[in-house]
């Protein structure tokens, strides 16, 4: 399966920003959801595991969803800070595979 | 605080093999897998597999089932990723990563190895 992934997105400081992540077969909820940042030159870090819960440490601005209905998953960012700029991917798996997502750039402007 | 360190940069030439290592600390080293994840120049995140280190177990992904080879050393909390046959394009930044069964969720990841192919 794939999960499919905006390339960009955009948006100001202080406003909400939400980036989709579309699988193309299987349940979205049957497999968990995990979402990371991964910033120039640094490791992936997790902002969003298990489809909504946060690590600690990331703060609550970040939260993670799934909607069963478009079975996709999304991570919605408020009071955006210039400090998420980064990209962004998601990855979930079946029985034999993980998969991330393409990854989407967030450029806070 | 609970992290994996990985061993530092390589530089290869075509058909060579490469082993990148990753060493866990602060936690129960079996009580979890270690996936290894790749980046190319300008591209996404690739799985490549993972092994339980309680009792040697992989599961690879399809792709690279025929190159590779992951291993681990429970004495020293250590995981190692052996690619052969290295082409131009698995110029890459390899990372490892603690990872959770149940979820498959990736966390800590290590610093990242970057491994150059080039003749």
């Amino acid at each position: 399966f794939m999960l499919t992934q905006p390339h960009s997105v955009s948006e100001s400081p202080g406003k909400t920003v939400t980036i989709s992540c579309t699988r193309s077969s299987g349940n979205i909820g049957h497999n968990y959801v995990q979402w990371y940042q991964r910033r120039p030159g640094s490791a992936p870090s997790t902002v969003i595991y298990e489809n909504n819960q946060r690590p600690s440490g990331v703060p609550d601005r970040f939260s993670g969803s799934i909607d069963r209905s478009s079975n996709s998953a999304s991570l919605t960012i408020s009071g955006l800070k210039i400090e998420d700029e980064a990209d962004y991917y998601c990855q979930s798996y079946d029985s034999t595979d993980v998969v991330f997502g393409g990854g989407t750039k967030l450029t806070v402007l | 605080q609970v992290q994996v360190v990985q061993s530092g940069a390589e530089l290869k030439k075509p058909g060579a093999s490469v082993k990148v290592s990753c060493k866990a600390s602060n936690y129960t080293f079996t009580g979890y897998g270690v996936s290894w994840v790749r980046q190319a120049p300008g591209q996404g995140l690739e799985w490549m597999g993972w092994i339980t280190p309680y009792n040697g177990d992989t599961n690879y992904a399809q792709r690279f089932q025929d190159r590779v080879t992951m291993t681990a050393d429970t004495s020293a909390n250590t995981a190692f990723l052996e690619v052969r046959s290295l082409r131009y394009d698995d110029t890459a930044i390899y990372y490892c990563a603690r990872s959770f069964g149940t979820s498959k969720w990736f966390d800590p990841w290590g610093q990242g190895t970057l491994v150059t192919v080039s003749s």
